[in-house]
């Protein structure tokens, strides 16, 4: 099993609708939890840090689920501009380093 | 004012040959990264330096050399190219080695390798 796992889609979705997707991670000691967005042909670009209380910025929203191991991102309200690969990365502390893991991602397709 | 950048943006080479990407960090951070996202687009670390200090080393062969002048530099110097090495890398960076630090990408060198 991977340490990390996202469903890689495609979700397509009519603009203005809400998307949400998880993430789930087999490491029970990781500790950190981002959500990266990358267009086609760049760099994964930071979209946000998720807290365990669960933290919104706009129109995204993420959340931790510590017992049953997932983060989940929510966009509402849906824009063209949202379409990219949403990866997920978890963090933890390893015995010599820290380890750092990407999901795959997952691809999600705005339809106008 | 770009924050991290790679050089060059495209290499393409002869299997066998030696090629070095350069990346720089303007954003003052103390710890930098090298990623390799192959054709899949699994993206997967392969080292990472705090304050010129290795501190992670993933299983890469040891062809791929890092080298970090100083913290705002971290170079990947490549010998003895093979095909699989054709892929996209991405320099990155990161203030401190908390586990809680995100990390800030560079726009990649597309590898190809002939």
């Amino acid at each position: 099993r991977k340490e990390v796992e996202q469903d890689p889609g495609p979700f397509n979705v009519p603009e203005g609708a809400t998307v949400a997707f998880n993430c789930t991670y087999s490491n029970s000691a990781s500790q950190s939890f981002f959500w990266y967005r990358q267009d086609c042909r760049k760099e994964p670009k930071l979209l946000m840090s998720v807290y365990s209380s669960g933290n919104e910025d706009g129109r995204f929203t993420a959340q931790l689920n510590r017992a049953s191991q997932y983060i989940s991102l929510l966009i509402r309200d849906s824009k063209l501009s949202d379409s990219a690969t949403y990866l997920c990365v978890v963090k933890r502390l390893g015995k010599r380093d820290d380890k750092i893991i990407f999901g795959k991602g997952t691809r999600l397709h705005i339809l106008p | 004012d770009t924050a991290v950048s790679q050089t060059p943006k495209y290499l393409v080479t002869q299997m066998g040959n030696d090629k070095s990407i350069k990346c720089e960090q303007n954003l003052g951070h103390d710890t930098m990264y090298w990623y390799k996202q192959d054709s899949k687009k699994f993206l997967k670390i392969m080292f990472s330096y705090n304050n010129k200090e290795l501190i992670i080393n993933e299983t890469v062969p040891n062809r791929f050399s890092p080298k970090s002048p100083d913290k705002a530099h971290l170079n990947l110097h490549i010998n003895s190219l093979e095909l699989g090495d054709s892929a996209v890398y991405f320099c990155a960076s990161s203030q401190g080695t908390s586990v809680r630090g995100a990390q800030y990408f560079g726009p990649g060198t597309r590898l190809l390798v002939l």
